[in-house]
């Protein structure tokens, strides 16, 4: 178990400017999900995908952000023509699915730092 | 929707005295319940979780939780803290297996 990859762990980019990040789930967890997480706060579901098909995406997901998991693996969000209201810390998790509850596992994060 | 309340933003406790932190929720049924604690720069451990069944459940580095239906409260405990206890802690629901809903946290110190 080499537990959930997150990468970058810190990205600091000028406002106006595309990020993207990747999730590299534990292998065979088929449920992954993204959260951000700003300063002082809890973190605050984004979406989640079940193998390749994205199941649910809150409202906190504007259109400037897009979720990907093509192959039912790793997945990456992209944040496009960043805000200063888009630094925080975004977390992947990951989980299998089944009978009664299977527990998230967290990745490290990556902090994104907006100039 | 639910909805998760920690009202301690920090708390400061001695090494070897005993903690509790408390999480009340908001829902309409009983959900899943967790605690999570984080380090600095990392992500969230597991530490314990209710379902059903015994409302009294033990966890990770001998913290344990009792769920209280009448004051739906979770609250969080550990008979003797330790220094390497100092972290954030989380608490958070889920009406099922998928996403939570996290509070917004309480930050504990450890004093020597």
């Amino acid at each position: 178990d080499t537990g959930v990859s997150q990468n970058p762990r810190h990205k600091i980019t000028k406002r106006g400017q595309n990020v993207t990040f990747r999730c590299d789930p534990i292998s065979e967890h088929n449920r992954l999900y993204w959260y951000r997480q700003t300063l002082g706060q809890g973190p605050e579901f984004l979406t989640y995908f079940q193998n390749e098909a994205q199941l649910e995406k809150s409202r906190l997901l504007s259109d400037r952000f897009s979720a990907e998991r093509p192959k039912g693996s790793f997945s990456t969000l992209e944040i496009q023509r960043t805000e200063q209201g888009d630094s925080a810390m975004y977390l992947c998790a990951s989980s299998l699915t089944g009978t009664g509850y299977q527990p998230q596992h967290f990745g490290d994060g990556t902090r994104l730092s907006i100039l | 929707a639910q909805s998760v309340t920690q009202p301690d933003i920090h708390i400061t406790v001695s090494e070897g005295a005993s903690l509790e932190l408390r999480c009340n929720y908001s829902y309409g049924a009983t959900p899943y319940l967790f605690w999570y604690v984080q380090s600095p720069g990392q992500g969230l451990q597991l530490l314990l979780k209710y379902f059903s069944g015994d409302t009294l459940v033990q966890g990770i580095k001998g913290f344990e939780a009792e769920f209280k239906r009448s004051q739906s409260s979770f609250n969080l405990r550990k008979p003797s803290v330790h220094w390497s206890d100092a972290a954030e802690y989380f608490c958070a629901v889920a009406p099922n297996a998928g996403k939570s809903t996290f509070g917004d946290g309480t930050t504990l110190t450890v004093k020597p």
